[in-house]
Formats: structure tokens, C-alpha cells, sequence
């Protein structure tokens, strides 16, 4: 099992719509990020939770600790949001912290 | 800001053929991350620098696979021989404090 579990795999969305994805995690984290990726392979970072909710735009992400839960939350969605979005998590080790990342989910918006 | 920069962006080679790939991270950002991206899966840490010393490499297949960050600013990774399975999306990534931000990757075909 994957320490990262993102949800659902693939999503297609109409203009307009509210979209939501999920990530869930099973280890103890001190930070998640969610990262964009478009084709091609260019990664962006959207957003570094480590509690609480953040909002960009029309972006929004929550986490929940206690349940090792994160959500991404995209209003009135455009194509251009098309793209791979994957969340990651920063565990600590022995070697310092590390990213692990989820296998992403793949958002396509139709007009 | 300059963002991370990779080369080259493609590569075709044959199986247990050498190949090479070149980042330069962000201007005085000490931290640098090879990841390989197999299609359809989130990045997964080969290796990580904190200026010239290596922080973690537990992940790195060290019977083919090297990386260097000579003078802790520029890093190259190295597959000698390569196999199939070595088909990927080589992503550099650099970061000051929290925040990664990622070249635009190689994307290495082996034949």
C-alpha cells in the first residue's frame, strides 16, 4: 500500500464545475503539498499545508491531521486547469525530511 | 528569477548504453533533488544534495546509477548501463527552506 493515496485517479469536469480532489496519507507528516503538473513535465508547486485550510485564487486546500486527510478544491474550473495534480508529503527520517508523492490525479476540463 | 534548468529534455538510447543528464538549480539554493518519473506515477527520490554533500540516497539503484554536485551548484546524474525499465522523466527539482521548484525534466527512452 502506497504511504500516499490520492482520489480519484482521473476526473473529467465540464467548465463551470466545482472540483474536488482527495489525498490520504498513513505516516506522520510535518507538511503536504499539492503540485500541479502539466504535460511535458513541469511541476508548480500550489500550495504547503501543515494545518488548516489555504486558498489561491481559485484554489483552496484543507487538511485534517487527526484523520491524515487532504483535499484540493478547484471553483468555477477552466480548461486550463487541465493538468496533473498530485499531493506529497513531507516525512521525517533519519537522513532529514523527504517528499513521497501520491501518483497523482489526472483533471481534464472540457469546455 | 531564473527557474531550474535541465538538458537535455529528450534522450533516446539503446539498452546498456551510458547516459547523462545536467541541472542547474536556482541561484543560492543549496538543497537539489533528482527524482525519476515513470509514466502514470508521482516522482520517486533518487537522490538528494544539501550543497555538495549527499543527505539521502537510499533509493538510488548505486549498481548503475550515479550523481554528482561538484562545487555544491550544478549536478549531473548518471546511468551506466541503462536498462528498459530506466524509462522515465528524470526531474531536478532545488529548494530554499520548504518550497521545491522543478526544472522541466528529461525524458530518457530506452530501447
Amino acid at each position: 500500500k502506497n504511504e500516499v493515496e490520492q482520489s480519484p485517479q482521473n476526473l473529467t469536469a465540464q467548465e463551470g464545475e466545482f472540483i474536488t480532489i482527495n489525498c490520504s496519507y498513513s505516516v506522520g507528516i510535518s507538511a503536504l503539498h499539492w503540485l500541479q503538473q502539466h504535460p511535458g513535465g513541469g511541476i508548480v508547486s500550489l500550495f504547503m499545508l501543515s494545518s488548516g485550510k489555504k486558498k489561491h485564487g481559485r484554489l483552496i486546500a484543507t487538511i485534517n491531521i487527526q484523520e491524515k486527510h487532504s483535499s484540493l478544491h478547484i471553483t468555477a474550473s477552466h480548461p486550463r486547469d487541465s493538468a496533473v495534480y498530485i499531493c506529497a508529503v513531507r516525512v521525517s527520517g533519519t537522513s532529514g525530511s523527504r517528499l513521497t508523492f501520491g501518483e497523482g490525479t489526472q483533471l481534464t476540463v472540457n469546455p | 528569477e531564473a527557474g531550474v534548468a535541465q538538458s537535455p529534455r529528450y534522450k533516446i538510447i539503446e539498452k546498456r548504453q551510458s547516459v547523462a543528464f545536467w541541472c542547474n538549480p536556482i541561484s543560492g539554493h543549496a538543497t537539489l533533488y533528482w527524482y525519476q518519473q515513470i509514466l502514470g506515477q508521482g516522482p520517486k527520490l533518487l537522490i538528494q544534495f544539501q550543497n555538495n554533500g549527499v543527505v539521502d540516497d537510499s533509493q538510488l539503484p548505486k549498481d548503475r546509477f550515479s550523481a554528482e554536485r561538484l562545487k555544491g551548484v550544478d549536478s549531473t546524474l548518471k546511468i551506466q548501463p541503462a536498462k528498459l525499465e530506466d524509462s522515465a522523466v528524470y526531474l531536478c527539482a532545488s529548494s530554499f527552506l520548504e518550497t521545491q521548484y522543478f526544472g522541466p525534466g528529461t525524458r530518457l527512452t530506452v530501447l
